[in-house]
């Protein structure tokens, strides 16, 4: 089983719905991100969470909420889900960067997302 | 402003050696990364620069030159599975990363 896991994998959606994507993981890692990813573009961060306490907005936050369940689950909300919010969405985890831990992200599988 | 660049594309020959490179103007230095990501797939981690210089990682390795704002990813013994996209990403802080728009590397029997 993978160690960051994201449901659904794939989803159809209709404008104005609200749509909810969960991502658990099992690392123990306390960081946890929301990023999308679209055609030609780097990832961009949405949101981030360092602790189940601690939520902070990213460079893209406008129209998406989070919510941090607990230290495992993370998830990320789309209020009214609108077109240009098609793309593909990925959860990471990771440790913070301390000695010889370089802080890297461990991602999950992705959630591919269409608004109609 | 904060940007990354690297190529869109390039194409290679199995079993040949192909560079990767990755200029970069930021506000902050704490690393240099890059990641592999298949078609439809997560990104993975391959290599991390700290300090300038190259280092080596069975057939992949990675320079970096932070007076310059540059690195490169080098990929030796070509296979057709290195068919991937390679990202280039800059933490410029404690867990801030700015991701550059990746390379798609073709490889050709």
């Amino acid at each position: 089983d993978a160690d960051v896991t994201q449901t659904p994998r794939n989803r159809i959606t209709k404008t104005g719905k609200r749509i909810m994507l969960e991502c658990s993981q099992t690392k123990g890692h306390d960081r946890m991100y929301w990023y999308r990813q679209d055609p030609g573009l780097g990832l961009r961060l949405i949101y981030y969470s360092f602790d189940v306490k601690d939520i902070n907005k990213g460079e893209i936050s406008d129209g998406y909420s989070v919510s941090r369940q607990a230290q495992a689950k993370f998830s990320l909300s789309l209020e009214s889900a609108i077109p240009n919010q098609t793309a593909l969405y990925f959860c990471a985890t990771s440790d913070p960067q301390t000695g010889e831990n370089t802080g890297e992200l461990f991602f999950g599988e992705g959630s591919r997302l269409t608004v109609l | 402003g904060q940007n990354i660049d690297q190529p869109t594309e390039m194409t290679a020959t199995e079993g040949a050696i192909v560079q990767i490179n990755c200029t970069y103007q930021t506000s902050g230095f704490n690393g240099l990364f890059w990641y592999q990501q298949h078609a439809g797939e997560a990104p993975t981690f391959l290599s991390y620069n700290v300090l300038d210089g190259l280092e080596e990682k069975g057939r992949f390795s990675s320079f970096l030159s932070r007076s310059k704002g540059y690195s490169y990813l080098l990929l030796k013994e070509l296979q057709m599975k290195d068919s991937a996209s390679y990202l280039c990403a800059v933490r410029d802080g404690d867990y801030q990363l700015i991701w550059g728009a990746g390379t798609k590397l073709i490889i050709k029997p």
